[in-house]
């Protein structure tokens, strides 16, 4: 049973545009939540994070927004880049203890110029 | 040598041999990871250490054996796997105590094939 769920294996955007990607978990007990970009032979490297206490976290282009009553995420991005082309993955931490994260399975994007 | 580094990138191996991966952090971070990742699926978490010490085993095989001799250095012992063990082999630390503790920090995998 996945915990946490990113639907879309794939998004296409236009460069200059916004890039949308989602993801829901099911745990309520989760706390800390992440996005994660990764390369083509490369580790995820770590973008953005929100804790539960807040419903947006911004940095730059890359704006993270939590809707707790939905357990729904939402990392947007804007004006998408072509470097931003990566597969991107949402994770989310704490609650259960420990040192646990979950991760999604990861949304593709790639951003045409 | 900056961040995290594991070795081999790549490695095939027949389903009789042994191997190891090694993983080694310049962060002066005192918790490793080790997870999985198969094609379209999410990561998943094999093991953790904190301060040397394993806290997770996550439901792992035995023909999967961590080592963790200290803070800066994690290995992946490998013996009679099988062909679905084949996948990518990502290592990551992180600070425990004090800030975030959450954000990983991964290092470029190690592509495993079993034969």
């Amino acid at each position: 049973d996945q915990q946490v769920k990113q639907n879309s294996p794939s998004l296409s955007v236009q460069e200059g545009r916004i890039s949308i990607l989602n993801c829901d978990y099911t745990n309520s007990m989760f706390d800390y939540f992440l996005w994660y970009k990764k390369y083509p032979a490369e580790g995820p490297t770590f973008l953005i994070s929100i804790s539960s206490i807040k419903d947006k976290n911004e940095d730059g282009r890359f704006t993270v927004f939590l809707n707790k009553s939905a357990k729904h995420l939402s990392l947007h991005i804007v004006p998408s880049q072509p470097g931003d082309s990566a597969v991107y993955f949402c994770a989310a931490s704490g609650g259960t203890g420990g040192f646990k994260t979950i991760f999604g399975a990861g949304t593709r994007l790639f951003v045409k110029a | 040598e900056t961040g995290v580094t594991q070795t081999p990138r790549h490695l095939v191996m027949g389903m009789t041999n042994k191997k190891s991966l090694k993983c080694e952090q310049h962060l002066g971070h005192n918790a490793m990871y080790w997870y999985k990742q198969s094609a379209k699926k999410p990561l998943e978490l094999m093991f953790v250490y904190n301060f040397k010490e394993q806290t997770e085993n996550n439901s792992v095989p035995s023909r999967f054996s961590p080592e963790c001799p200290n803070s800066s250095h994690l290995f992946l012992h490998l013996h009679t796997l099988q062909p679905e063990d084949s996948a990518l082999y990502l290592c990551a630390s992180s600070q425990v105590g004090g800030g975030n503790v959450w954000t990983q920090y991964f290092g470029p995998g190690t592509r495993l094939l079993v034969l």
